[in-house]
Parts: C-alpha cells; sequence; structure tokens
C-alpha cells in the first residue's frame, strides 16, 4: 500500500499524559499536513511541512502541541498534557502539488 | 460571512434522484476550490477541483461563481454509495497550502 499512513490508529490516555502520533506520507510528496477533525466538523488545519521545513502553524496550535518532520519524511505531531478537548480525530496528508492526500487518521480519546 | 459555509444537511433522497449541494466562502484571493468526499469514519478523499467556471465528471458537476463566491455541487441519477459526507474545501489564495474545510453537508440515498 503506497498511500499515507498514520499510527497509531487509536489512542486513549487519560488527561495530562503526552501522546505521539506519526504520519508516513507519500514517498515522493514533498508537502505534509496535519489536521485535526471533531465530530460534525470539517477538518482544520493545524500544520504543514515542505520537506524538512515547517511553513505555517494554525492558532489552533498550542504550545502543548509541536510537530515534526526531521528528515523530509515522515513527521509526528506530539500533544504534552493533554485535555479532553484535545480528543478528535488527527488527519494526516500529503501531496506533491495542489491535491491532499489524507491517511486514516488517529483517533485520541482522553479520559 | 464565515470562511467557508456548507448547508449541513442531512440531505435524504431517493435513488435516481438529482441532488444540489451549496457553498460559500469569503476569501475573494482564493483561485481553486473543492470538494472532497467522506464516508462516515474514513479520511476525505478528493472527489472534484474547480479551477475556472466549472468542471463535470460523468454524474457529478461542480460550478463555481467568483462574483458571488459561491460553488455548488450537482448529483445526477444519485446511487446508495453516494451516501456520504461533501466537504467543500477553500485554499486561502496563492502562496498558501493550509485547506479550509466547511462542515460539510451529508448526503443519505435511500433506496
Amino acid at each position: 500500500d503506497t498511500g499515507v499512513s498514520q499510527n497509531p490508529r487509536h489512542k486513549i490516555t487519560k488527561r495530562g499524559q503526552n501522546v505521539t502520533f506519526r504520519c508516513d506520507p507519500i514517498s515522493e510528496h514533498n508537502r505534509l499536513y496535519w489536521y485535526r477533525q471533531t465530530l460534525g466538523q470539517g477538518p482544520e488545519f493545524l500544520t504543514y511541512f515542505q520537506n524538512e521545513a515547517q511553513l505555517e502553524k494554525s492558532r489552533l496550535l498550542s504550545d502543548r502541541f509541536s510537530a515534526e518532520r526531521p528528515k523530509g519524511s515522515f513527521s509526528t505531531l506530539e500533544i504534552q498534557r493533554t485535555e479532553q478537548g484535545d480528543s478528535a480525530m488527527y488527519l494526516c496528508a500529503s501531496s506533491q502539488s495542489v491535491e491532499q492526500f489524507f491517511g486514516p487518521g488517529t483517533r485520541l480519546t482522553v479520559l | 460571512r464565515k470562511e467557508v459555509e456548507q448547508d449541513p444537511g442531512p440531505f435524504n433522497v431517493p435513488e435516481g434522484a438529482t441532488v444540489a449541494f451549496n457553498c460559500t466562502y469569503s476569501n475573494s484571493a482564493s483561485q481553486s476550490f473543492f470538494w472532497y468526499r467522506q464516508d462516515c469514519r474514513k479520511e476525505p478523499k478528493l472527489l472534484m477541483s474547480v479551477y475556472s467556471s466549472g468542471n463535470e465528471d460523468g454524474r457529478f458537476t461542480a460550478q463555481l461563481n467568483r462574483a458571488s463566491q459561491y460553488i455548488s455541487l450537482l448529483i445526477r441519477d444519485s446511487k446508495l454509495s453516494d451516501s456520504a459526507t461533501y466537504l467543500c474545501v477553500v485554499p486561502p489564495g496563492a502562496g498558501s497550502y493550509q485547506l479550509t474545510f466547511g462542515k460539510g453537508t451529508k448526503l443519505s440515498v435511500i433506496p
């Protein structure tokens, strides 16, 4: 399968814990994006990388959130001191041009 | 006006019906537009791109009215498999790859 992959697919954690998600983009895609989606809403942009450079960050990305793409390939999204409001689907997408291809997402539940 | 606004529905239509979804956007600098389809608990997938006045692909027609900042998606001869949420997507303009999604319009095609 050469699509975007994300791990884990589901994560349940207790409030206050740190969590890290991984995204592996389509191999030839140099752009990688993170979005968050809650029930009844469309995906909301969080951040974007071109190769290893983080070029755009949404105001939604509080200081508890950090994303990296150290070698311009896979990316990680870390949430520190999770809060119940962080419960959502975290989607990763990659692109070579305008069309963005999404991964299956990581569903986070914060208890 | 909200950045991207869609009628949330749900639209419940019988098989074979024609259904149209509307979307308005606020950023007059946006040049290209997209309709994504999202099945329940799945990732969004690109359905159609709209760069000029419109685009047609089989049973699906997307139209753009730049003066009114309005995009529509028409589905003819609805199939059961068309049941999904349809997301209107607007990039902010040249130089940014951040996509702004509407909340989506839910379609249920009924036998």
